[in-house]
This record gives C-alpha cells, structure tokens and sequence, in this order.
C-alpha cells in the first residue's frame, strides 16, 4: 500500500480561487517533503523542498507567495496554490524522505490533478 | 541545461521488440535511478544503481550504470503491452536529497 498519500487526487477550481493540496507520510515521520510539478508529456520538476519546522526552499523561477508550502508535522505538508490561473492546471506529485533508523528513501505520492476553469 | 539527458524522448513499438533508453549526464553521479510512471500515478521505483558497471536485471529489464558513473541505459527484452509507459532517469542530489528527473522517455507498445 501507499506509504506516502495525497488529498485530494483530482480537484477542480475556479481561477481566482485557492486549493490547498495535502501530502501525508503514512508510515513514518518526514522531517523533509518535496512538490513537484508536471505537465502533459513533459518530466516532473520540482518546485520547492518542503522542511518540517521551518520555511520551504523553492527552486528558480518558482513564486513562493503563488505557490504556499506548510510543513506543521512531521507527516503532514501542504501545498496552496494562491490566485489559482488555467495556465496552474497540472499534475502536482510531492514526495517523502524516510530517514529514520538509519534509512534514506524517498517515497512519492499518488498525485493530484489540479484543473482551474 | 537539463542535468540528466534522455534518449530517445518517445518511442512506439510492437510487442515483442526489443528497446533501449539512454540516460547520459557530463556529471558523475555516486548512484542513479529508473523509474516508471503511469498516466494519472506518482512514479515508481525500478532500480538504484550505485556502482560503475553494475548490470541489475528485474525479469526483462536489464539496467547498466556506466563504468564513469555518467549514463546509464534501460533495456527491455521482448516488449509487452504493459510495459507502456513514462521511464526517467533520476539522480538524488546530495545536498539537499532532492530527487532531479531526467525529461523521460515516452515508451507505447502496440500489441
């Protein structure tokens, strides 16, 4: 079973709007997430690390004011997309780092389909 | 620049062909993985492979990771339907453990 779950798989918005996307680790604690975005045929790329406790690191080009991170919990990170646009519809995918006991894995989520009309 | 370079970005095939995907990079890597993804699906983990030459085989697919730790390539023996699918290539970038994808291979096999 998933051990890295996200909420809601499919969305839908009005542009204007905000939509909160939750990633939650099942199986452990994540003191770090990632969010990734993907395109229609394209490769997923990431948008920004999401760390426990304090504020996410985003990647060139990503806006951090549009796209709001919160990492409350260790298992627990959200993703708000602000002043959502039709040009923001894709596929959203974060992903969980397992580092407890020794271990370094990441598991990703399912994903969310976000659609803004 | 993209770190990691993918070839070919698609690919139709019929079933029970043989194919290879390249992943080639000018940067050495300490490890590299494949993954493959599904419509609509988070992508799931093939295989790491971690030093240079390593073969890793999981039934008829047969990874190689460079002997410089630069590329890797995928082969797929006697291709399936199911086997349709988006493969990337992905490095876990030590700073930050981030994990960067290559841009994909889009693979369609046709029964």
């Amino acid at each position: 079973g998933a051990v890295v779950s996200q909420h809601p798989s499919r969305v839908i918005c009005k542009s204007g709007t905000s939509v909160k996307i939750e990633c939650r680790s099942l199986d452990f604690q994540a003191t770090t997430m990632f969010w990734y975005r993907q395109f229609p045929k394209q490769s997923l790329m990431l948008m920004a690390t999401s760390n426990e406790g304090s504020k996410a690191t985003y990647e060139q080009g990503v806006e951090k004011d549009k796209f709001l991170i919160n990492h409350a919990s260790l298992t627990l990170s959200t993703l708000t997309v602000t002043s959502a646009h039709p040009e923001d519809s894709s596929f959203y995918i974060c992903s969980a780092r397992d580092n407890t006991g020794g271990r370094n894995t990441i598991y990703f989520g399912e994903g969310s389909w976000l659609t803004v009309v | 620049t993209q770190l990691l370079e993918q070839s070919p970005q698609f690919l139709s095939i019929q079933e029970g062909e043989n194919l290879t995907v390249y992943c080639n990079s000018s940067s050495v890597f300490s490890s590299l993985q494949w993954y493959r993804q599904e419509p609509g699906e988070g992508p799931v983990l093939l295989v790491t492979v971690v030093t240079g030459g390593e073969v890793k085989k999981l039934k008829r697919l047969t990874f190689q990771f460079g002997d410089a730790r630069k590329d890797s390539s995928l082969h797929i023996t006697a291709a399936q339907t199911g086997d349709t699918g988006l493969y990337l290539c992905a490095v876990i970038h030590t700073g930050g453990f981030k994990t960067i994808f290559g841009a994909g291979t889009r693979l369609f096999v046709k029964a």
